[in-house]
């Protein structure tokens, strides 16, 4: 069954080091997300990206966070330069349309930890 | 800005018993989707629910959406240790667009 992966699986970084974190979307899908949750918390929405634009993105999503589909399989967050407070798991997620019946299918997740 | 409520957040009952799990909401969603998430994975997908009053059965699982798409339920029939997890619904808002709003996930222990 397809899925959506994400690479690395862990990330350790210094505080204002700039990160990527790699998603591979499900293959016939078109719409990407990104999500993150911090321990204990709620998984919360971050930016959604079509034809290489973003839909709509949240307000955590500042200018700290881009997001790319640098080929045709891949689908990139960046944080330009990382604080403590981003340490979290960040969820990639694709789904065929962008309608609000449409399911989202989530990746496993990077753990990011900034130091 | 929509919000998901979730109760209870944490439940542990006997293997065999029979528990539900409730989503609310005061917002309308045009579609609910239940996640199970395992610590330090990913969530993944049980069901999505579109329709006002739809129910859907996964094996000992039902899901049912509220009449006015502003809540939802999951119970699980005779539950198994196997059942043990974290349980996600997660809500598109009416208007278009797919940013999902999550709540804050029912912990279920299922003990033998």
């Amino acid at each position: 069954e397809p899925e959506v992966t994400q690479t690395p699986s862990h990330q350790v970084t210094q505080m204002g080091q700039e990160v990527i974190l790699r998603c591979v979307p499900i293959s016939n899908h078109l719409y990407f997300y990104w999500y993150r949750q911090i321990l204990g918390q709620k998984v919360e929405f971050l930016v959604s990206f079509y034809n290489n634009e973003i839909s709509e993105k949240s307000e955590i999503f500042d200018d700290q966070f881009s997001v790319e589909r640098p080929d045709g399989s891949n689908f990139t967050l960046k944080i330009r330069s990382t604080k403590l407070e981003d340490s979290a798991m960040y969820f990639c997620a694709s789904s065929e349309f962008y309608r609000g019946t449409d399911t989202q299918y989530f990746g496993p997740g990077t753990r990011l930890t900034v130091l | 800005t929509q919000l998901l409520e979730q109760s209870p957040q944490f439940l542990s009952i006997q293997e065999g018993e029979n528990l539900t799990v409730y989503c609310n909401s005061s917002s309308v969603f045009s579609s609910l989707q239940w996640y199970r998430q395992e610590p330090g994975e990913g969530p993944v997908l049980l069901v999505t629910v579109v329709t006002g009053g739809e129910v859907k059965k996964l094996k000992r699982l039902t899901f049912q959406f509220g009449d006015a798409r502003k809540d939802s339920s999951l119970h699980i029939t005779a539950a198994q240790p196997g059942d043990t997890g974290l349980y996600l619904c997660a809500g598109a808002p009416k208007a278009a667009g797919n940013k999902l709003t999550f709540g804050g996930g029912t912990r279920v222990l299922v003990k033998p």
